[in-house]
């Protein structure tokens, strides 16, 4: 039972590259979430998903997009990144956490 | 629209002796409520959750928190802190209608010996 895994756990990309952040839960739950965290600020939500298939825009869905194709899988996809999105970003499986993707665009 | 503030960006508090973190909320159903703490360079760890039922919430590593729908508040309690207690807590709140989970800005707690 691993909980809440994200990959990769470090990654830095050159200001429009695309990337995938991966998410993975194994605990069978419907609602999974991906926030942003920046240096001494608190967690935003970026987008959530309720079920399988479904996904809803949080408070700063600008620049990203989501996929829930199935239960256990969400992912975070930025398209043309950009330094503003240099972030810490946590993956969330209904209450619990996962350890954290640290991304540095340059 | 839903919202969650703590008032406070730093809690100092002597060890042994008790400690309040502040939670405010505000949605229009009826509020589900966390706590988290994080501790430097690491994840969230969930500490404890209101849904329904008792007021009073007993969780993880001794803390417990009250929930008070009159004053819309989940302040977060530990009636003897360590100096291990030392960490950033964070509140968080969704609507029971919704799945939209928001975090509060965060208070950093120092406990000192």
């Amino acid at each position: 039972n691993a909980g809440v895994t994200q990959t990769p756990k470090f990654q830095v990309l050159k200001t429009g590259q695309s990337m995938t952040l991966q998410c993975a839960q194994d605990m069978n739950h419907n609602s999974m979430y991906w926030y942003r965290q920046d240096p001494g600020m608190g967690l935003r939500l970026i987008y959530y998903s309720a079920s399988e298939g479904t996904t809803d825009k949080g408070e700063v869905p600008n620049g990203y997009n989501v996929s829930r194709l199935n239960k256990r899988e969400f992912s975070l996809r930025l398209e043309s990144a950009a330094p503003s999105q240099t972030s810490v970003y946590f993956c969330a499986s209904s209450e619990w956490f996962g350890p954290g993707t640290r991304l540095t665009v340059t | 629209a839903q919202s969650v503030a703590q008032p406070e960006d730093q809690v100092n508090v002597a060890e042994g002796n008790p400690l309040t973190v502040k939670c405010t909320y505000s949605v229009s159903g009826n509020p589900y409520l966390f706590w988290y703490v994080q501790y430097p360079n690491r994840g969230l760890q969930f500490l404890l959750k209101y849904i329904t039922g008792d007021n009073l919430v007993k969780g993880s590593y001794g803390f417990e928190a009250e929930f008070n729908k009159s004053q819309t508040s989940f302040h977060l309690k530990k009636p003897s802190a360590l100096v291990s207690d030392s960490a950033l807590y964070f509140c968080a709140v969704r609507d029971s209608s919704s799945y939209k989970l928001i975090f509060g800005s965060g208070t950093r707690l120092l406990v000192r010996p």
